[in-house]
């Protein structure tokens, strides 16, 4: 397909287990971004990529949480020891240059759901 | 910084306008309007670039104050399909990622 791909669209893992959770980009978009969001909330920002490295992790809450991205394409964000609080949808954008000009395509996410 | 928008939800009747607003505490070099209907991603609207430019897409249009580092989404005549959860997002600088507002929901009622 022509958008952003997000697997599973749903996950339901108990407390404590490892989670990861895949992004296909659009296919030669330089720049991806992950999001959380909760419901009633906007899109908090996690991780953003500018080809294959982190351009800016200052949004991952604590080091349960890291994301890769080894190819500059697909990427990889795995959560351990998963908590009841990383309960949320997990939104996927990518962008042809990022930066300040360019436009987001979002995925349609990941429901994780911690029981 | 997370940009504050206002207000957080609007109730319209189809064809009446509305206005939302996004403020920043810090200087900012672009702002993004994103839409987002309930159960789907969110969607791009538009970008304003830093010189105050307003654009425009339809009958959504907006405005950036850079001085003033607030922008403002206009919504003229409002049809049923504009009702969904408003984000702005900013960034700081040239390069960096995009940081959303908690967004405002407009409910358009016939």
């Amino acid at each position: 397909g022509a958008g952003v791909s997000q697997t599973p669209s749903n996950k339901v893992t108990e407390k404590g287990k490892y989670v990861e959770l895949r992004c296909d980009p659009i296919s030669g978009h330089t720049a991806l971004y992950w999001y959380r969001q909760s419901l009633g909330q906007g899109p908090e920002f996690l991780i953003y990529f500018q080809g294959t490295g982190a351009a800016d992790d200052s949004g991952l809450p604590n080091d349960r949480f890291f994301a890769v991205r080894p190819e500059g394409s697909v990427s990889t964000l795995k959560i351990q020891r998963t908590e009841r609080g990383d309960s949320a949808v997990y939104l996927c954008a990518s962008s042809l240059f990022g930066g300040a000009t360019g436009e987001l395509f979002f995925g349609e996410g990941s429901r994780l759901t911690v029981l | 910084q997370q940009p504050v928008q206002s207000p957080q939800a609007v109730i319209l009747r189809e064809g009446e306008d509305a206005v939302i607003n996004c403020s920043s505490s810090k200087a900012l070099y672009s702002v993004h309007w994103y839409r987002q209907k309930h159960g789907e991603a969110p969607v791009f609207l538009m970008i304003l670039l830093k010189g105050g430019e307003q654009k425009g897409h339809e009958k959504i249009s907006a405005s950036f104050n850079e001085k003033k580092q607030q922008s403002s989404l206009y919504l003229t005549a409002s049809q049923l399909s504009y009702s969904g959860t408003y984000f702005c997002g900013t960034i700081g600088g040239s390069q960096g990622n995009l940081i959303f507002g908690k967004g405002t929901k407009l409910s358009v009622k016939p």
